[in-house]
C-alpha cells in the first residue's frame, strides 16, 4: 500500500523554537509538496520540490524553509516559530509533469504557544 | 490567475438524502485539470476524481457523480443516497497544464455532515 508518512500527528512548540516537520514517501515520486490547511482558506502551497536538493517557493513561503536531501524525504522547517504558524500541515507527493493526483499524508497539527 | 470557489462551507443532510457539492473555478489556461478530494476525520486527503478540460463527459462511480460544465466553469459533485461514512471535508482543486502539476490550487472545502 503506497504511503506518505508524516512524523508527528500533533506537535506543540513554543514561540521562537526551530521546528522540523518530516515527511517520507515510498512511491519513488519526484515531486513533493508542503501545504498548510486553515479553516475557510483550504490548502495553501508553502514549498514544493521536483528533485533532490531542488526546491521552489509556493504561495506562502514566508517564515518557512525546506530540505530535500533524499528523494523520499521532504522536510519543512520553521526557523523561528510564531503563533500565526499554528495550523495543520499536509505533505503530499506526486508524479512529475503530468498534473496527476497527489498523495497526502495524514497531516501534522502544529500548535505554537 | 487560477481560483477555486466552494461557496458551501458546511452542509448537513440525513442519511439516504442526495447532496450536491458546488465548485466554481477560474483559469485563463485552455488546458487544465480538475480534482475532487475527500478528507475524512483521519486527516489524509483521498483522491476521488480527475478531469481534464477537454473532457466534459459526466462521470458516475457508484453513488458518486460529477457534472463538469465549462460554460459555467463548474465541476459539481453529487452523492446519491448519502451514508454516515460520507461525512468528511471535500475539496475541489484545479491544476493548470502550464504549471506541470506543481501548483494545484484548492478551494476552501465543504464540510459534509451525514446524520443517521
Amino acid at each position: 500500500d503506497v504511503k506518505v508518512t508524516q512524523s508527528s500527528r500533533y506537535l506543540v512548540k513554543r514561540t521562537g523554537e526551530k521546528v522540523f516537520l518530516e515527511c517520507v514517501q515510498d512511491m519513488d515520486h519526484e515531486n513533493m509538496f508542503w501545504y498548510r490547511q486553515d479553516p475557510g482558506l483550504g490548502l495553501r502551497l508553502i514549498y514544493f520540490s521536483y528533485d533532490v536538493k531542488m526546491k521552489e517557493k509556493g504561495d506562502i513561503p514566508e517564515g518557512y524553509s525546506v530540505s530535500r536531501e533524499k528523494k523520499e524525504r521532504f522536510s519543512l522547517i520553521l526557523e523561528s516559530a510564531s503563533t500565526n504558524q499554528t495550523s495543520m500541515y499536509l505533505c503530499a507527493s506526486g508524479l512529475t509533469g503530468t498534473n496527476e493526483k497527489l498523495f497526502f499524508g495524514s497531516g501534522t497539527q502544529l500548535s505554537v504557544l | 490567475a487560477q481560483k477555486v470557489t466552494q461557496a458551501q462551507t458546511e452542509i448537513s443532510v440525513v442519511e439516504k438524502e442526495d447532496v450536491t457539492l458546488d465548485c466554481v473555478y477560474e483559469t485563463r489556461d485552455t488546458t487544465y485539470y480538475l480534482f475532487w478530494y475527500k478528507q475524512p476525520p483521519s486527516g489524509e486527503l483521498v483522491f476521488l476524481i480527475r478531469r481534464n478540460s477537454f473532457d466534459e463527459q459526466n462521470e458516475i462511480s457508484g453513488r458518486y457523480s460529477w457534472n463538469f460544465q465549462k460554460s459555467t466553469s463548474s465541476f459539481n459533485f453529487t452523492i446519491t443516497a448519502s451514508q454516515v461514512v460520507d461525512s468528511a471535508v471535500y475539496f475541489c482543486a484545479l491544476s493548470e497544464a502550464r504549471t506541470g502539476g506543481f501548483k494545484t490550487i484548492f478551494g476552501a472545502g465543504t464540510r459534509l455532515f451525514v446524520k443517521a
